[in-house]
Order: C-alpha cells, then structure tokens, then sequence
C-alpha cells in the first residue's frame, strides 16, 4: 500500500532556512507528480507547491504558489522515491503543518489520493 | 487565479443529510473538475470525492457529489449523517499546474 513519511520539521527562527522531506514507497514514485500542501493552526488546507512526474530524460517542472514562489524550492530524487522541500527566509506566517501528498492518476491528475501524516513546522524567535 | 468559497460551518442531526456549497469565484466550475476532501482532528485527509462526483472505493454511498453551472458551485451531500462524519471538509480543483483548495467547512453532528 501507498506510504508517505515526511521528516524533517521542527522550530526554527524567522529568516532561517528548513528541508522537508518525504519517503514514499508502495507505488512507482518516478511516475507520479507530487505536491507540499500546509494546514497553518486555525486555518485551512493551503496548496505550496507541485512537482511534475519523472520523465524519461530526468527532467521534472516545479509550480509555486504565491506564497512560495521566490522562497521554497520543490524536487525529488526519484532513485531514492523521495520529495523534497527546501524553504528560505521562513516567515512566522510559514508555520503550519505541512503535507506531502500524491496525484491520483500517473503523469498527471487534478487531484491526489494519498497523504503522509505530516510534518510540524514552527517559525518563531 | 480563481478561489472556492464555503460555508464556514454546517452542522445536522444524526441520521439526516448535509450538504456543503463550493462557489468558484471566477471562471466555470465545470472548467476543471472537482475534488472533496475530508479532515479529521489530528489525521491527515482522505479523498472523499473526485471528478466531481466519484467516490474512491472504501467510501460510503452516504457521499455524493454534484455541479451546479447555473450557481457555478459544487457540493457535497452526506445523507444518514453519522458522528463520524463530524470533520472538516474541503472542495479541491486546478488552474493549469496549481491547485486551488476551498475555505473549508466545519461539520458538526449534533
């Protein structure tokens, strides 16, 4: 069955960097996109970011939202079925749960199927 | 870019049936297709509707999904409300390789 562990959260200063990642296993990571999405506390589901299937010359296309672009960076390594998230200069406003999440369909899908559990990310002084 | 926008809160009685609004602010709803999700204290979300109104297998009949183009919203039923359906549930559609998540929508089984 599909498995995603996300790792990597913890507490950390404003302005400060923090990689998350994911392991997934139970499916054929290189073909499938992955996303970031973060519940911050008190709030809703909130999008971050999107990256593409792996395709057959190794090249993946990361998308951003808003509050992302210019900070976060997405990738994946599909040799070890892992998804990361590499964030800068977090904000306060960037604390939240953050969620590793997969397409439902392989190469593209508007929606995903499988969530990990999360990982706690809390940006504070 | 487009935003959904929900209810805040809904709430119903064991046994009866809820329906939860999803109004695309720009654009057609049926443009891009509709996901729900539902949430519970403490879990991670599971897929409760996709493609507008398919269930995942594993998920109840009680779930149902529609579009609506005159309102340009979609919504969620839960018929045979049960306590366990007490979450938060988000709609969930696209724009080009972004996606879009709903305000959320509190259900509380009274």
């Amino acid at each position: 069955q599909v498995q995603l562990v996300e790792s990597g959260g913890g507490v950390v200063q404003p302005g400060r960097s923090l990689r998350l990642s994911c392991a997934a296993s139970g499916f054929i990571f290189t073909n499938y996109g992955m996303h970031w999405v973060r519940r911050p506390p008190g709030k809703g589901l909130e999008w971050v970011a999107y990256i593409s299937y792996g395709e057959i010359d190794g090249g993946s296309t990361g998308y951003y939202a808003d509050s992302a672009k210019g900070r976060f960076t997405i990738s994946r390594d599909n040799s070890k079925s892992t998804l990361v998230l590499e964030m800068d200069n977090l904000r306060p406003e960037d604390t939240a749960i953050y969620y590793c999440a997969k397409d439902q369909w392989p190469q593209w899908s508007p929606g995903f199927d499988s969530w990990g559990q999360g990982a706690l990310v809390i940006v504070s002084s | 870019n487009f935003m959904l926008t929900q209810p805040h809160s809904v709430s119903g009685s064991p046994g009866k049936t809820v329906t939860i609004s999803c109004t695309r602010t720009s654009g057609s709803i049926g443009s891009n297709s509709v996901q729900w999700y539902q949430q519970r204290p403490g879990s991670a979300p599971i897929t409760v509707i996709f493609e507008d109104n398919q269930r995942p297998s594993g998920v109840p009949d009680r779930f149902s999904g529609s579009i609506d183009r005159s309102s340009n919203s979609a919504s969620l039923s839960i018929s045979g409300l049960k306590t366990e359906d007490e979450a938060d549930y988000y709609c969930q559609s696209y724009d080009s390789s972004t996606r879009v998540f709903g305000t959320g929508t509190q259900v509380t089984v009274l």
